[in-house]
C-alpha cells in the first residue's frame, strides 16, 4: 500500500490566478496519476505524471492549463493555471505501486478547489 | 470508446435487503473490472477486482462479458455499507489507465 498526502486540502481562489497542488507519497512509486472530480461527476483522469519526462495528458487536458511536475518517485505537483469557476473541483492524486495489481490505485484525500 | 456506465446515481434500500449496484462497460479488448468505494470522510479505496473472484465485506461481482456488465451484489445490506461506489475498468497492462463510472450512492435505511 501507499500513504499519500495532498496539500492544500482545500482552497478558495480568485478567477485568473493559479494554484499548485502537491502530492507526497511515503514510498517510491512507479505510476502517479492526477484525477479531477467535478461536483456530482465521476473521476476524470487528467494526466499520468512520469518521472523524468513530460506528463501524458488525456484528451481535453493540456499542459498549459495543467502543468505537472514529477521530480522524483515520491512527489508530484499539479498546477491549475488561470483558473475559472469551471475549475472548481476536487483534484485527486493517485498512485500504483510496484507491488499492486493492475487497477489497484491508492488515493490521496483530495484537494477541493473553489474558484470565485 | 472506453466507457463505464452506472445508471443509478442513488440507491436506497432497507437494512437486510439485497443490494445490486449496476455497472455496464464498453471496451475494445479484455478489460479488468473493479469496484471502488468511498465511505464518508474517507479516501477512495479498492473494494474488489473481478479477477480475484473473491467476496469482500459480503460483496461479490461477476463479470458478464456477453452483457458487458459487472454488477455489484450483496445479499443482506448493512448500515455500514452506506457509501459511494464507483465501477472502474482498465486494460491488462500494469500501465493501463483506469476509467471510472459516475458512481452510485448507496444509502442503507435502518
Amino acid at each position: 500500500s501507499a500513504v499519500i498526502s495532498q496539500k492544500p486540502s482545500r482552497d478558495i481562489c480568485q478567477r485568473g490566478t493559479s494554484l499548485t497542488i502537491q502530492c507526497q507519497v511515503d514510498s517510491q512509486v512507479t505510476m502517479m496519476f492526477w484525477y479531477r472530480q467535478q461536483p456530482g461527476q465521476s473521476l476524470t483522469l487528467i494526466a499520468t505524471a512520469n518521472q523524468g519526462s513530460e506528463a501524458t495528458y488525456e484528451s481535453g487536458f493540456v499542459i498549459d492549463k495543467f502543468p505537472i511536475s514529477r521530480p522524483n518517485l515520491t512527489f508530484s505537483t499539479l498546477t491549475v493555471s488561470n483558473m475559472s469557476p469551471e475549475d472548481s473541483s476536487i483534484y485527486l492524486c493517485s498512485v500504483g505501486t510496484s507491488g499492486s495489481q493492475p487497477g489497484e490505485l491508492f488515493f490521496g484525500e483530495g484537494s477541493r478547489l473553489t474558484v470565485l | 470508446a472506453q466507457r463505464v456506465t452506472q445508471p443509478e446515481k442513488l440507491l436506497s434500500v432497507f437494512k437486510g435487503a439485497p443490494v445490486e449496484l449496476k455497472c455496464n462497460y464498453s471496451y475494445s479488448g479484455s478489460p479488468e473490472l473493479f469496484w471502488y468505494v468511498q465511505y464518508s470522510r474517507q479516501r477512495l479505496q479498492l473494494l474488489l477486482r473481478h479477477i480475484s473472484r473473491e467476496s469482500i465485506k459480503g460483496f461479490t461481482a461477476d463479470l458478464n462479458k456477453g452483457e458487458t456488465s459487472f454488477h455489484l451484489k450483496k445479499p443482506f445490506a448493512q448500515e455500514e455499507d452506506s457509501a459511494m461506489y464507483y465501477c472502474a475498468l482498465s486494460g491488462y497492462s500494469s500501465a493501463s489507465k483506469i476509467i471510472f463510472g459516475s458512481g452510485t450512492r448507496l444509502s442503507i435505511r435502518p
